[in-house]
Order: C-alpha cells, then structure tokens, then sequence
C-alpha cells in the first residue's frame, strides 16, 4: 500500500483549521491508519491511531477521520498555534512492508 | 515513563556493519503487547520503517532491506538491537528505534506511542 499526502505544504495564519488528506493506493482498515507530528530535530510523536482515537495528551484540537470504504483519511487541526508547525505523517500498519508513512505534510503557521 | 534511547556508532564505513541498540526503562521488553521497531529517516526525507522484534525474538523486516537486516533483544539488559550489514551512502540518516502497542487479545494496533531520540549515523569512509 502506496500513502500519499497532501497538500504537500500548507501555511495559515494562527486560529484557522487545517485540514490534512491522506489516501491509500488501495483499501485500508481504519483500525490501522495513524497520524504524527515530527518537529525539527525530534522524533516523531503519536497524535491519532485507529484513524480517530487520541493518544494520551493530545489535545481534542486534533482530530482525525475516514472510512475503510473510502481511500481518503482526514486529520484536521482546529485553533491552529504556532506550535503546530511541524511535519504530519499518516501511517498504516499490514501489507508489506508492514509499516509503510506517507510522504509528510508540511504545516506552517505564519 | 517509558523511555527509549538509541545508542551506536555515529560514523560506519561503506561495506561495514551498522550496529545500533535501544535500551528501554519504564517498562520489560518481556511485557505482551509491545513490538519493538526500528525506523530511519534520511536527510530531508520522510520515515522508513526498517522492521520489529518482540520479546520472543519473532521478527519482521521490510523486504527492500531484508536481505541485510538482523534484529535480537536481550531481556536480561532490556534492550533490543538492530544490524544493517553493507551499508552504502544511502544508508545514512537518523535511525529511532519505536514502541508499537497492540491489543494481545484482539491485535488492536495502538501506534508507535513512544520513540527514542533518534541517533545520526553517517556512512562514509
């Protein structure tokens, strides 16, 4: 399974929503689609597994969805903060190679 | 808490072997319901994952590197390690090693909740 993101990069302004896609080149359980946020220099940290459930600290301001009958998996980030700028990955787990990330979307908050 | 920390030479010369380990607190390696993973990232690129072993020792690797992967843990020392042989230019990046949950009752995947720091490892002689 082939992930692609877009948009590639996204700029806003503080307070507005972000709105990230993630889409699969074929079908995808949601039980195995995550989301992470990787700032410069540090190592990934989990935002949203199971397509839609938080992990532990994450504020509801993130929020993630999609459906296994569409390709399409949404995360959407409301009252954008500047320290939302980072690096988006969505991630699905089975297939081969087990792991697979998407290409990343970049989000910068102006 | 949980933490990971990676460990390993910062510098491999091509055709050598790379050798890294994480050592885990907070938490046994010989607990259920963790994979323990190794993920790597080139310079300006996205994250690739590299492969898991689990406490027994069952492991799984990503077939474009298979060939040149080996994975062990060491429950006496609560680490596990990673071993990329013939290591090329294109091997260099920053190399995290990452705790996997999953349900061992239903196999309900958690995500990659906890990840070490990262360590850079740059191939060249």
């Amino acid at each position: 399974i082939v992930l692609t993101q877009s948009p590639g990069t996204l700029s806003l302004s503080p307070g507005e929503r972000a709105t990230l896609s993630c889409r699969g080149s074929q079908s995808i359980s949601s039980t195995y689609l995550a989301w992470y946020q990787q700032k410069p220099g540090q190592a990934p940290r989990l935002l949203i597994y199971g397509t839609s459930s938080r992990a532990t600290g994450i504020p509801d301001r993130f929020s993630g969805s999609g459906s296994e009958t569409d390709l399409d998996f949404t995360l959407t980030i409301s009252r954008l903060e500047p320290g939302d700028s980072a690096v988006y990955y969505c991630q699905h787990y089975g297939g081969s190679p087990l792991i697979t990330f998407g290409p990343g979307t970049r989000l910068e908050i102006k | 808490q949980v933490q990971l920390q990676e460990s390993g030479p910062g510098l491999v010369k091509p055709s050598q072997t790379l050798s890294l380990t994480c050592s885990v607190s907070g938490v046994s390696i010989s607990s259920g319901g963790f994979f323990w993973n190794w993920i790597r990232q080139s310079p300006g690129k996205g994250l690739e994952w590299i492969g898991y072993i689990d406490h027994r020792g069952t492991t799984d690797y990503s077939p474009s590197l298979r060939s040149r992967v080996t994975m062990s843990v060491d429950t006496a020392k609560n680490q596990f390690s990673l071993k990329l042989s013939s290591v090329t230019a294109a091997d260099t990046a920053v190399y995290f090693c990452a705790r996997e949950s999953y349900d061992t009752l239903t196999a309900y995947f958690y995500g990659l909740d906890v990840w070490g720091q990262g360590t850079t490892v740059t191939v060249s002689s």
